[in-house]
């Protein structure tokens, strides 16, 4: 079975411009999560969708970050315009249907943004 | 959700028993505490969980404290692969109080030859 597929593994642009991150969950996961670690800091929960509706999105740090679930299959994560303390690691995560119990949560390998 | 406190680091003998500990002293009775881990340029993996009994799986035990104040992780035999920052995360098992995971700062595993 695939795990959770993150596009690109590492990208590096200049201040201003856009970045999209696209994530694959696992086959059947309801449940997408976008975390990320900024340099020297805790891995920081940004917005958590169940199907293609945003659960939580609470960790979303300003408007320039836009997540989308079209169709409840794969997600973006858009950043527009990016600044400089934007750049850290981009986690997606991805966990089956509740159905009343938490489950553990399956990580991609991350995303590494860079912003020049 | 309750926050956690663990050692920044600590060292371990390859093939011996790593024991890494956890305090939760504000954990409520709704919350879970779950490990996970992370390896050097990969993404978080969940270890284990559990409530008030102790766990084990084929990756490691969990014991927690009959007041569930704290609890410790042990992997019974290290290898130089289970370097990686391990995490305690503690979580309400409530739909309604989210599923978002909180990271502290972990406890950096090195496991030595």
């Amino acid at each position: 079975e695939a795990g959770v597929t993150q596009f690109p593994s590492h990208s590096v642009i200049e201040k201003g411009q856009t970045v999209t991150l696209r994530c694959d969950p696992i086959s059947g996961h309801d449940n997408l999560y976008w975390y990320r670690r900024v340099m020297g800091k805790e891995i920081k929960f940004l917005l958590h969708f169940v199907k293609e509706s945003k659960q939580d999105e609470s960790g979303m740090p300003n408007n320039r970050f836009l997540a989308e679930r079209t169709g409840g299959t794969y997600s973006t994560l858009k950043v527009q315009p990016a600044e400089l303390e934007d750049s850290g690691v981009y986690f997606c995560a991805s966990s089956p249907p509740l159905a009343g119990v938490i489950n553990e949560q399956f990580f991609g390998p991350g995303t590494r943004l860079t912003v020049l | 959700d309750a926050k956690t406190t663990q050692p920044p680091s600590m060292d371990c003998a390859e093939g011996r028993a790593a024991n890494l500990p956890c305090n939760h002293s504000t954990i409520s009775g709704n919350e879970y505490v779950y490990w996970y881990r992370q390896i050097h340029s990969q993404g978080p993996q969940y270890i284990i969980h559990g409530l008030k009994n102790n766990e084990t799986n084929e990756m490691a035990s969990l014991i927690i404290t009959e007041d569930r104040k704290s609890s410790t992780l042990i992997l019974p035999h290290a290898t130089l692969r289970d370097t990686a920052v391990y995490y305690c995360i503690v979580r309400p098992w409530s739909t309604g109080g989210g599923n978002k995971l909180t990271f502290g700062t972990g406890t950096q595993l090195k496991v030595e030859l």
